[in-house]
């Protein structure tokens, strides 16, 4: 079935440092794909979004690419600010646009 | 409107036990979703209603768990003779229609003693 494979963390990063998160798929068909991110205690808030090859999806600093070749859409950011601080999911929608299928999700702390 | 809301943001019960949680989606949104999230993992999808039709249920864990949207507006979810796997965090999320982006809930914590 679908699944989605991210990179484990925590990621530990200093104020400004460059950030990748790696994301990798599975899926039949041509799934959308997704970035949420969840802040300490609030809610999955979607980050960034993707419904076809080679689009970028951008936000708030953070991009990522739908890379069908590679099945990949990683997630970057140019220059990390502490109130990043967060756990990122990757995740892409099923055929019929309605389950969430997540990876176990990146815990990324930045340090001023 | 605020947001997803979910009630009670905290449930501890024990074994046995039967509990039951609601959501309150965003108002103009058809879809209502339910996902469970365990330490260290992902939110596994449930399942959802588009307005009051439960439309996928098949992913719901066991025959234990049950949901409702009676009147297309809030859903419950129960959980019958709870069990100490149960202990998660169980997701509402809602979206207007499918391939939109679902608004997710803050959660509702359930430990099973």
């Amino acid at each position: 079935g679908d699944s989605v494979t991210q990179m484990e963390g925590p990621v530990t990063l200093s104020e400004e440092a460059f950030l990748t998160i790696n994301c990798t798929y599975t899926a039949t068909g041509y799934p959308s794909l997704f970035w949420y991110v969840q802040y300490p205690g609030e809610g999955l808030q979607l980050l960034l979004k993707a419904t076809k090859a080679d689009d970028k999806g951008s936000n708030k600093g953070f991009e990522a690419t739908y890379r069908k070749e590679t099945t990949s859409f990683h997630l970057e950011k140019g220059s990390v600010q502490v109130s990043d601080s967060a756990v990122y999911f990757c995740a892409l929608s099923d055929q019929a646009g309605t389950a969430l299928i997540f990876g176990k999700g990146t815990t990324l702390s930045v340090s001023s | 409107d605020t947001g997803v809301s979910q009630d009670p943001r905290h449930k501890i019960t024990k074994r046995g036990q039967n509990v039951t949680f609601r959501c309150d989606p965003i108002s103009e949104h058809n879809r209502l979703y339910w996902y469970r999230q365990t330490l260290g993992q992902g939110p596994e999808f449930l399942t959802y209603f588009q307005n009051e039709a439960q439309l996928e249920k098949s992913r719901l864990l066991s025959d234990r768990f049950s949901a409702e949207r009676p009147k297309g507006s809030f859903s419950t979810l129960e959980i019958q003779r709870t069990e100490q796997g149960d202990s998660a965090m169980y997701l509402c999320a809602s979206s207007f229609d499918s391939f939109n982006e679902q608004f997710f809930g803050p959660g509702t914590r359930l430990t099973v003693l």
